[in-house]
């Protein structure tokens, strides 16, 4: 079975700071990346995803993310961070139609 | 993408009742919706897969006759928790997914169960 793990539980930063959110996953087999956000008192909501091809995908509002097969990660980027980027940061793998397993989530905390 | 929608978005229950949350996708076929729960500041737990005009496929550890699942339409799941009691108290979630080859899910707003 796939297994996801966030490295970071809880960021702080102030406003304009680079932003890095690992995620690392276990799956010997052919993958779909994603990585969603879930800003306070809303939904879930897709921020980029990771199918095939390129692997350093760019996603809404800044966002984007790299592909290392070989370190079996997708790590999260952002060269500048906004106030509005507080949010909880989930990365998520999925190998089957639909079936995803999500990481433990980052909680982003943006220091104006 | 897929518009979900839940009812209710929060409900409070005493215990040993049942709830009913309904998941609809608004503007897609869904063959297959998930539910998720949610404890506080942790991760989403998929709970079962729910598919349409099927039994529904629970996770390892999830209670069918707990965690009643009917998906009787294509844009209508619905569950219920029966005898609810305090650790049923949680946030759950719904979801679609597009077909192959893009899993991407599109997730409803989200039901507050809180069991009194």
């Amino acid at each position: 079975a796939q297994s996801v793990s966030q490295h970071n539980h809880h960021v702080i930063l102030s406003e304009a700071a680079s932003l890095e959110l690992g995620c690392n996953y276990s799956y010997g087999g052919t993958v779909n990346l994603f990585w969603y956000v879930q800003y306070p008192g809303q939904h879930l909501q897709l921020l980029l995803k990771y199918f095939s091809g390129d692997p350093l995908v760019k996603g809404i509002k800044g966002f984007e993310a790299e592909f290392i097969k070989s370190k079996f990660s997708f790590n999260l980027r952002k060269p500048s961070v906004q106030w509005s980027d507080t949010a909880e940061y989930f990365c998520a793998v999925n190998t089957n139609a639909g079936k995803s397993t999500f990481g433990d989530g980052t909680t982003l905390t943006v220091k104006p | 993408g897929a518009v979900v929608s839940q009812h209710p978005s929060w409900v409070i229950c005493k215990s040993g009742t049942s709830v009913k949350i309904e998941c609809r996708s608004l503007d897609f076929q869904a063959t297959t919706m998930f539910w998720y729960r949610q404890f506080p500041k942790q991760s989403l737990m998929l709970m079962a897969t729910s598919n349409e005009g099927s039994k529904a496929t629970y996770e390892q550890g999830v209670e069918k006759d707990k965690f009643l699942i009917n998906h009787a339409s294509l844009t209508l799941s619905t569950l219920t928790v029966t005898s609810a009691h305090p650790e049923d108290s949680s946030f759950y979630i719904c979801s679609v997914s597009q077909s192959e080859p893009y899993n991407e899910q599109f997730f409803g707003p989200g039901t507050r169960l809180t069991v009194l």
